[in-house]
């Protein structure tokens, strides 16, 4: 079946600019979550959704960044005014949403590079 | 969210079996353990999840002791393809937020 994909798979933008990241999550799941990973580090949390509200946007690291899931499906991070430590992949997962086990499938990222 | 802390890089040979340990001191009642793998270029992938005791299934086994401090993540007869990095992590999977560290370098070797 289909999984989380995440488009585009590329991005060079130059500094200053302001770019959009796309994330087409599993049919049915209902939370869905943003990371950015870093050369050589762990992903980094970004912010979770539950349906189309943002239920923890602690991981934002300024007001620059801004992520949307206005019908609780598809989601949009977007970041204004980029700078050159923007540079990183962006990972978006989703998952059914439930107590217990709750498994987060994950897509394959999105290569930002800021010049 | 539980802080863990793993081994930086690991490497085994074809055919053995690997075991990554993963400490939490702090882990809390409703916290889970959860394995992922990811390859280069790729977003991490669930390998399995556990609460207490042993896991198994048709890639791995988890080893949880009674006081679930840690785990031990076991890899049956590795091959090249499993080289990988492997994270560990624990959390209330319901809190949403995930917290990954950086991971154990698995290299596997011919």
């Amino acid at each position: 079946g289909a999984g989380v994909s995440q488009t585009p798979s590329n991005k060079v933008t130059e500094k200053g600019k302001y770019v959009e990241l796309r994330c087409d999550p599993i049919s049915g799941h209902t939370a869905l979550y943003w990371y950015r990973q870093s050369l050589g580090q762990g992903p980094e949390f970004l912010i979770y959704f539950q349906g189309t509200g943002a239920a923890d946007d602690s991981g934002l690291p300024n007001d620059r960044f801004f992520a949307v899931r206005p019908e609780g499906s598809v989601s949009t991070l977007k970041i204004q005014r980029t700078e050159r430590g923007d540079s990183a992949v962006y990972l978006c997962a989703s998952s059914l949403g439930r107590t217990g086990v709750d498994t987060q499938y994950f897509g394959p990222g999105t290569r930002l590079t800021v010049l | 969210l539980a802080k863990t802390t793993q081994p930086i890089s690991m490497d085994s040979y074809e055919g053995q079996e690997v075991n990554i340990t993963c400490s939490h001191n702090n882990i809390a009642t409703n916290d889970y353990i959860t394995w992922y793998q990811q390859f280069p270029s790729q977003g991490p992938r669930f390998i399995i999840q556990g609460y207490k005791t042993k896991v198994t299934n048709e890639v791995a086994s988890l080893f949880i002791p009674a006081d679930r401090k840690s785990s031990t993540l076991s890899l049956p007869r590795v091959s090249l393809s499993d080289t990988a990095v492997y994270y560990c992590l624990v959390g209330d999977t319901f809190a949403g937020k995930s917290t990954f560290g950086d991971g154990t370098t698995l290299t596997v070797k011919p």
